[in-house]
């Protein structure tokens, strides 16, 4: 079974509406992170979460907010998509502090989403 | 502002053929280089940590290397499975948590 799992896989939506993508993890990590990929920008930062309580905005976190309902869930919603929000996003976690293995990211398969 | 550029964009190569993919970096205190292999339609992989020049480590037919400036994964003999996007990131020691820098990728195919 994948450690990352993300829902749904795949998503046409239209402008306007509100979307929630959600992850799960089974690898007990404490902090979660939701990126989106576009083509030709890489990976950018949206929200990230050290734990249930602690959220923060990353570097693309206008028109997105996040929710974290417990240690292994991390959801992201689009409260009014709009059709630049088309892209692949991606959950990723990482285990808390434990020296120089504290930074690896696993990654969940992703969501397509498409705002027409 | 941290920056990770990747070259080339995309590489192809014949069954057997090696050859290196280059990840040049900017950041004020590297606190880690990252690499990651993505399978279309799939999220990123993790490959290699590398945190000081001079640090190398392998993995089958792929070794990764770092200097202060720049980091090669080298491929050797390749196989049509290498076939994946390669993603480079870096940490900056200074952004005082876990956000990685991405390169936007070197996409490579091996052909039999």
């Amino acid at each position: 079974d994948a450690d990352v799992t993300q829902t749904p896989r795949n998503r046409i939506t239209k402008t306007g509406k509100r979307i929630m993508l959600e992850c799960s993890q089974t690898k007990g990590h404490d902090r979660m992170y939701w990126y989106r990929q576009d083509p030709g920008l890489g990976l950018r930062l949206i929200y990230y979460s050290f734990d249930v309580k602690d959220i923060n905005k990353g570097e693309i976190s206008d028109g997105y907010s996040v929710s974290r309902q417990a240690q292994a869930k991390f959801s992201l919603s689009l409260e009014s998509a709009i059709p630049n929000q088309t892209a692949l996003y991606f959950c990723a976690t990482s285990a808390g502090r434990t020296g120089q293995t504290d930074n690896e990211q696993f990654f969940g398969p992703g969501t397509r989403l498409t705002v027409l | 502002e941290d920056q990770v550029t990747q070259s080339p964009e995309a590489l192809r190569l014949q069954e057997g053929e090696s050859s290196s993919l280059n990840c040049s970096y900017t950041v004020s205190g590297l606190r880690g280089l990252f690499w990651y292999r993505q399978d279309p339609g799939k999220g990123p992989e993790f490959l290699f940590t590398l945190y000081s020049a001079g640090e190398e480590k392998e993995k089958e037919r792929l070794k990764a290397t770092l200097t202060k400036k720049e980091s090669f994964l080298h491929i050797t003999a390749p196989k049509p499975e290498d076939s994946a996007t390669y993603l480079c990131a870096v940490r900056d020691m200074n952004t005082g948590f876990q956000k990685l820098v991405f390169g936007t990728g070197t996409r490579l195919l091996v052909s039999p």
